[in-house]
């Protein structure tokens, strides 16, 4: 049984980054896609962006520059950074495999809350 | 980039009635690109249809996909308590490369 579980801060500073990391069980970070998507307080989930097991990534362009994914192969984990986050990015942020074109498994979800 | 519009926004239908979920697309989706899930409260979304009409492992035959180009559907044809949710549509391969529907909100009248 596949299973992703998302670790993180759940309060970041305003101008900081965020730091979050997906550690996967069940699976190999080696194969398929795996991807970030956040779910603002009462909206909609929105995409963040995804890795390939050869670490080439795609990501949403509404968030620019700002974002960096990377994998952890020893470790079969891998990780999201935002930078210079506001109370705009404050969400709940979810890790899934993408198998083909959807996403079959995802993790709890973890609240990230950006604040002074 | 191509933007998915759900509607209606919310729905509020009865246990055992049919309820028809609506996505739009604003440019032509292949339906091998498209999916839906399901979200309830405090709980991360569950696939329940990919490939526009293919079910989920687990997901109950009461739910259908269909659809193609830029209309698709999901249709639950008769209600139960516990599909009382929030179905978003996703769409995979244009630019984004991902994209989420605005969710539809399925209530209890």
């Amino acid at each position: 049984q596949v299973q992703l579980q998302e670790s993180g801060p759940g309060l970041v500073k305003p101008s900081e980054t965020l730091s979050l990391t997906c550690s996967v069980s069940g699976d190999s970070i080696t194969r398929n896609y795996w991807s970030w998507v956040r779910q603002p307080p009462g909206k909609g989930l929105e995409w963040i962006g995804y890795i390939y097991s050869t670490a080439s990534t795609s990501e949403n362009p509404s968030l620019g520059s700002r974002i960096t994914i990377s994998l952890d192969r020893s470790k079969n984990q891998f990780s999201l950074k935002l930078r210079s986050v506001t109370a705009a990015d404050t969400a709940v942020y979810y890790c899934a495999r993408i198998t083909s074109t959807y996403m079959d498994v995802w993790g709890k979800g973890t609240t990230v809350t950006v604040s002074s | 980039e191509i933007v998915l519009t759900q509607s209606p926004g919310t729905l509020s239908l009865s246990p055992g009635d049919r309820a028809t979920l609506s996505c739009r697309a604003s440019q032509s989706v292949s339906s091998s690109n498209l999916a839906w899930y399901q979200q309830k409260p405090g709980q991360a979304p569950r696939l329940l249809i990919y490939g526009g009409s293919s079910r989920a492992t687990g997901t109950p035959d009461r739910f259908s996909g269909s659809g193609s180009g830029t209309d698709f559907t999901l249709t639950i044809s008769r209600l139960e308590s516990e599909d009382f949710a929030v179905y978003f549509c996703q769409q995979y391969g244009g630019s984004p490369r991902v994209t989420f529907g605005g969710g539809t909100k399925v209530e209890i009248k």
